[in-house]
Parts: C-alpha cells; structure tokens; sequence
C-alpha cells in the first residue's frame, strides 16, 4: 500500500530552528508538497519538490531525497505564527495525492 | 472575492436532513475537489472533477452526493448521514487534475456535526 509518515507533534522555541520529517512509500512519483494549515483555516502551499536536492523560500526550505523516499521542512527563525501544522502530500504515478497525517509544530516563546 | 469560498462554515444536521455544502473557485481553474479531513487523519479525497468531468470516486458512500454545474462551482449534497461523517469537508482546486506540478487551493471548509 502507499504510506506517508510524518511526526504527529514537535515542539520548537521562537527563534529556532525546526525539521519536520516525512518519508513515503508509493506507486511512483511525481513530485512532494508541503501544506501549512492553521488550526481552523484552510491548508495553504508551501512548496513542491520534484528533483533531489533542497528548495529555499524564505525562512522555509524544502529538501527531497528520491532515493530513500524522503523529505523534510526546514524552519528558521521560529515566529509565534508558525504553530500550525504542516501537512506532506506525494503525487503517486496516477497524479493521486497521497497525504500525511500532519505534523502539529507548537511554538514557545 | 478570490480564491475558493466554501459555505456554510459550520453546519449541525440530524441523521435524517437533507442539505448541500457549496464551493466556489475564482482561480479559473479546470479541476474542482471534494476532501474530508478527521482529527489527526490523513485527507481524505472524496471526489475530483476536471473540467466539469467526475474523474475520482474514492468509494464514497452514496449518502454523499457530488455535483459540479460550471468548472467554478461545486456542490455535495448530503443525506441520512452518521455520525462518524461527522469532520470538516475541504474544497479545493488546480489548473488541471493530471499535471505533476500543479498545487491545490483549499477553502476555509465546512465543519459538519452530524447528532
């Protein structure tokens, strides 16, 4: 079956910096998305990566490694309005979004 | 307005009401999604229209009933419910329901409580 594991809850100080892993088992790809959702809003893209190697935006990165089927979120300078979670999503070889259950990241101040 | 609008927000039905949640997308997009997502569940994906088309049954009950008038509205129609059904249903949509990069955009959802 196609499976994607993610943390169910990590917690990070403001300021920090925080790694938000996810590894996937699927029929195929075509690319990995990350999603953040604030708790009661609507899940918003982050960022698509489809080849090996780290995507920069911001204070967000995102890196993929196709060979061992992982990923993960990079966070820098934690801002209060990053708790939210953050959702990991494959396109398995059908275009079918497989997803994650999420990661809920709490900030500290 | 822009973007996808849902409505209602919230929604309290008994098992044996009839009602409908609507979807809205001002993206001129082609392809239109109904999700259901549970506490600490993945998304789950209910049904996929691209242009006007159902392409995606994911063997949803048929208490569920979906219904896309127009690529820009996008309806599900519900009845007899349990409450296990009980969860926030998401619409989204993309440009197209086959290319690899395309993201989705999601609306606010609807927050169903079924008694």
């Amino acid at each position: 079956g196609q499976n994607i594991d993610q943390p169910t809850e990590m917690t990070a100080t403001e300021g920090a910096i925080v790694q938000i892993n996810c590894t996937y088992q699927t029929s195929g790809f075509n690319g990995l998305f990350w999603y953040q959702q604030h708790a009661g809003e609507a899940p918003t893209f982050l960022s698509y990566n489809v080849l090996d190697g780290l995507e920069e935006k911001g204070r967000f990165s995102s890196f993929l490694s196709r060979s061992k089927g992982y990923s993960y979120l990079l966070l820098k300078e934690l801002q209060m309005k990053d708790s939210a979670s953050y959702l990991c999503a494959v396109k398995d070889s059908n275009y079918q979004l497989i997803w994650g259950a999420g990661t809920k990241l709490i900030i500290k101040p | 307005e822009t973007g996808v609008t849902q409505t209602p927000r919230h929604l309290v039905m008994g098992m044996t009401n009839k009602k409908s949640l609507k979807c809205e997308q001002h993206l001129g997009h082609n392809a239109m999604y109904w999700y259901k997502q549970s506490a600490k569940k993945p998304l789950e994906l209910m049904f996929v229209y691209n242009f006007k088309e159902q392409t995606e049954n994911n063997s949803v009950p048929s208490r569920f009933s979906p219904e896309c008038p127009n690529s820009s509205h996008l309806f599900l129609h519900l009845h007899t419910l349990q409450p296990e059904d009980s969860a926030l249903y998401l619409c989204a949509s993309s440009q197209d329901g086959t290319s690899g990069a395309g993201e989705l955009f999601f609306g606010e959802g609807s927050r169903l409580t079924v008694l």
